[in-house]
């Protein structure tokens, strides 16, 4: 059975350079797209963007001029970086696997970070 | 972005009542909606795909429905493990866009 789990920093101060890494286990990388979501406190679900398996990406125009996803096959992992952070940037970022047609089928338990000085 | 908007935001009900939640875009996203049930500080789940279809090992007592941009969720006799917040995501344009949220309480 698929699991994900993310890794970061749960502080990042403003202006910096937030980095996520999601693991995969239980099954293969390839052949699926890998999402990243995330959710400020309180509120509701924000689409990030995502990466396929061989490497494209597809980003949330909102965030794309500061947003980066890329895959590593080898390590059975995608990252995300998140660049010129603010306070509005803290949230609960999780990251899932995306299923055509089914939607976002599994996802990680999410990982709190906090923009501040 | 297409637009997703959600009502009502907060619903209560008891144990064994029918509850419906709706989900309107903001144009036409032919069936490629999915609805996700999320419990405090855990993920969402997915629930339904494609409108209508159950996802793998969700409970029969959650449906979904179509009516041109309209989409529903239905939980036909609500048990107390359903409370929780419920989010429509719309999958037919990028970017992936989804509603507001709607939370359901338990009486």
């Amino acid at each position: 059975q698929v699991q994900l789990q993310e890794s970061g920093p749960g502080l990042v101060k403003p202006s910096e350079t937030l980095s996520l890494r999601c693991s995969v286990s239980g099954d293969s990388i390839s052949n699926y797209y890998w999402s990243w979501i995330r959710q400020p406190p309180g509120k509701g679900l924000e689409w990030i963007g995502y990466v396929y398996y061989s490497g494209g990406t597809t980003y949330n125009p909102s965030l794309r001029s500061r947003v980066a996803i890329s895959v590593d096959t080898s390590k059975t992992e995608f990252s995300m970086r998140l660049r010129s952070v603010t306070a509005a940037d803290t949230a609960v970022y999780y990251c899932a696997r995306v299923v055509s047609p089914e939607g976002m089928d599994v996802w990680g338990q999410g990982t709190p970070v906090t923009v501040s000085s | 972005d297409i637009q997703m908007t959600q009502s009502p935001s907060s619903v209560s009900a008891s144990a064994g009542d029918r509850v419906t939640i709706t989900c309107r875009a903001s144009q036409g996203i032919s069936s490629r909606l999915a609805w996700y049930q999320q419990k405090p500080g855990q993920a969402p789940k997915l629930l339904i795909y494609e409108a209508f279809r159950l996802h793998s090992g969700v409970p029969s007592r959650f449906s979904g429905s179509k009516s041109g941009t309209d989409f529903t969720l239905t939980i036909s006799s609500l048990q107390p493990e359903d409370s929780a917040t419920y989010y429509c995501q719309q999958a037919n344009s990028l970017p992936y866009t989804f509603g507001q949220g709607t939370k359901l309480e338990i009486k």
